[in-house]
């Protein structure tokens, strides 16, 4: 299985520019989450979904946007980058074992 | 979500046992203690959780105290790719909203050579 699959790995964005972090999973996992790591912090999480067609926010919404139309996927929205958003976004997927992290996108807003 | 504290770094030879511990004091009767670990650059992996017993797995144990206010992460036998960040975070399992993780600051292993 490939777990959970982020793309893509680094992208770098101008100042006001929209993008999609894509995210798939494998596992049938009900429930998806997108968290952010600045440096030297903790992931704080974004948005998250308990299943298709369900979503809500996390702790940093704000400038982001997330869809679930179907179990696998789960996409990160920005929608106008601005600097503040320069981070490590992972996604993760969980059932009652535990949660499976994708290896990243590491975005620059410049 | 229980908050916990962990002592920000640590050092371990390689080949000997890594104790990580984990203090949560304000645990309640339906929360578990998992163990996260995140090797630089890397996502998080899981690597054990438990209740009240103590628990093993390939990767590690876990020693949780009587009164469950404390508790410490084992690596029997710590290696260079041990080198990571070990988040202890206690929650409760899957119940609605509560399945968002929370990440503290972690402790920073450096498994030395």
């Amino acid at each position: 299985n490939a777990g959970v699959t982020q793309t893509p790995k680094f992208q770098v964005l101008k100042t006001g520019q929209s993008m999609t972090l894509q995210c798939a999973q494998d596992m049938n996992h009900e429930y998806m989450s997108w968290y952010r790591q600045d440096p030297g912090m903790g992931l704080r999480l974004i948005h998250y979904s308990v299943g298709a067609g369900i979503t809500d926010q996390g702790e940093v919404p704000n400038g982001y946007n997330v869809s679930r139309s179907t179990t696998e996927d789960f996409p990160l929205r920005l929608l106008s980058a601005a600097p503040s958003q320069t981070s490590v976004y992972f996604c993760a997927s969980s059932n009652r074992q535990g949660y499976t992290f994708g290896s990243g996108t590491r975005l620059t807003v410049v | 979500d229980a908050k916990t504290t962990q002592p920000p770094s640590m050092d371990c030879a390689e080949g000997r046992a890594a104790n990580l511990p984990c203090n949560h004091s304000t645990i309640s009767g339906n929360e578990y203690v998992y163990w996260y670990r995140q090797i630089h650059s890397q996502g998080p992996q899981y690597i054990i959780h438990g209740l009240k017993n103590n628990e093993t797995n390939e990767m590690a144990s876990l020693i949780i105290t009587e009164d469950r206010k404390s508790s410490t992460l084992i690596l029997p036998h710590a290696t260079l790719r041990d080198t990571a960040v070990y988040y202890c975070i206690v929650r409760q399992p899957f119940s609605g909203s509560a399945r968002q993780l929370t990440f503290g600051s972690g402790t920073q292993l450096t498994v030395l050579p």
